[in-house]
């Protein structure tokens, strides 16, 4: 595709429920990476896939959070039995994975939990 | 532990008036630093990526230079459609691109 794509651009949903966002990379980009962004926050890193190789999870901030990426192309990033404070934009990048090069970031996620 | 630090937090400029925004950083090695714009409600917008100290590049209005310590976002005789907010973030070397970001300084340009 032309860019990055994430869906759904926005998502409401009440507390203690689970909720799943999307991700379709640059087509042929091997690394992506998922951030979240709080309201006057800068970019917090929460977990990266360069090919087949294990994911680095470091940045996931709970055990609620989790994330695969299927094919080597789309991602998920499932939020389970959400809170309040996971309230903030969802990012997702991609790269080439091939080294120095540019994350190419999509138009994020709103996701708003009541 | 890699940190990013971005000056002012906010600022406001009259069309035409150049300035320049400040991106301090302190990582053990640097693959790279960049240079987004992030307007509100979307993504981040890929502007630079500058690799080693007295690089520059310049697109438009926009010109951003780099040295071992900190990187400039100079800004020539802004226009409006200039405001957003922009982004710093840099690639450490060592393992892969994990990269940090500032918090961004947010420009507003009156006409």
């Amino acid at each position: 595709g032309a860019g990055v794509s994430q869906s759904p651009s926005n998502k409401v949903t009440e507390k203690g429920k689970d909720v799943e966002l999307r991700c379709d990379p640059i087509s042929g980009h091997t690394a992506l990476y998922w951030y979240r962004q709080s309201l006057g926050q800068g970019l917090e890193f929460l977990i990266y896939f360069q090919g087949n190789s294990a994911p680095d999870k470091s940045g996931l901030p709970s055990d609620r959070f989790s994330a695969e990426r299927t094919g080597g192309s789309v991602s998920t990033l499932t939020i389970q039995r959400t809170q309040q404070e996971d309230s903030a934009v969802y990012l997702c990048a991609s790269s080439s994975g091939q080294g120095r090069e540019t994350q190419y970031f999509g138009p994020g996620t709103r996701l708003l939990v009541l | 532990e890699d940190q990013v630090t971005q000056s002012p937090e906010a600022l406001r400029l009259q069309e035409g008036e150049s300035s320049s925004l400040n991106c301090s950083y302190t990582v053990s090695g640097l693959r790279g630093l960049f240079w987004y714009r992030q307007d509100p409600g979307k993504g981040p917008e890929f502007l630079f990526t500058l690799y080693s100290a007295g690089e520059e590049k310049e697109k438009e209005r926009l010109k951003a230079t780099l040295t071992k310590k900190e990187s400039f976002l100079h800004i020539t005789a802004p226009k409006p459609e200039d405001s957003a907010t922009y982004l710093c973030a840099v690639n450490p070397t060592g393992g892969y691109q994990k990269v940090t970001f500032g918090t961004g300084t947010k420009l507003q340009v009156i006409p």
